[in-house]
């Protein structure tokens, strides 16, 4: 495709539930990188995956939270037992590759997150 | 740990006028990224413009320029002649060599273009 996807574009869940999010990258792009924006604030970096490993999962806010990348495509962010404060966008970005310091990162349109 | 302030949460230029979005930076690193994000009402995050610390001129690109005065350690974003489609959160992220891969943001400035 164009550019970064993610589904669903919404979500409204209940206290307690499980869900999945899903994003897919851009063609060709090695990288790819998971961030939380709460209502009115920055970006919160969650994971970032370089091909289908994930070096560092110490972004992730609690044991609730993971994330998988299947042949360097598709990623799902899931989050058991959903809380009322993971009420969020949910933003994922990819890019060519990690290395470097020109880090051109190509953000989807994101999942919104509800949870009631 | 990397760290981005901006200090303007909201700021309101004329239509036509130029405007200046603060952006302050704390790293230890030599090699390192600097990047303006627009973020829209629809949500979706739009790359401006990207200065490499090494740079040593301000990068330009079109109505935007950054104002990037390493010793300040800052990277301003210079809008010119604002449109109201400029009338967006504004977001200044840094990457450096040795990170993991992530930016990582400032909270953000809310530019309102009035007519």
């Amino acid at each position: 495709g164009a550019g970064v996807s993610q589904s669903p574009s919404n979500k409204v869940t209940e206290k307690g539930k499980d869900v999945e999010l899903r994003c897919d990258p851009i063609s060709g792009h090695t990288a790819l990188y998971w961030y939380r924006q709460r209502l009115g604030q920055g970006l919160e970096f969650l994971i970032y995956f370089q091909g289908n490993s994930a070096p560092d999962k110490s972004g992730l806010p609690s044991d609730r939270f993971s994330a998988e990348r299947t042949g360097e495509s598709v990623s799902t962010l899931t989050i058991q037992r959903t809380q009322q404060e993971d009420s969020a966008v949910y933003l994922c970005a990819s890019s060519l590759t990690s290395g470097g310091v020109y880090n051109e990162q190509f953000f989807g349109p994101g999942t919104r997150l509800t949870v009631l | 740990a990397q760290k981005i302030t901006q200090t303007q949460p909201g700021m309101f230029v004329q239509e036509k006028e130029a405007v200046t979005l603060d952006c302050t930076y704390d790293t230890s690193d030599q090699s390192y990224g600097l990047f303006w994000y627009k973020q829209p009402s629809s949500g979706e995050m739009i790359f401006l413009i990207y200065q490499g610390s090494y740079d040593e001129q301000n990068a330009t690109e079109g109505r935007y320029s950054l104002n990037f005065q390493k010793a300040r350690k800052s990277a301003n974003l210079v809008i010119s002649a604002s449109q109201l489609g400029d009338s967006a959160m504004y977001f200044c992220a840094t990457y450096y060599g040795g990170s993991q891969g992530n930016l990582i943001f400032g909270k953000g400035t809310k530019l309102s273009v009035k007519p």
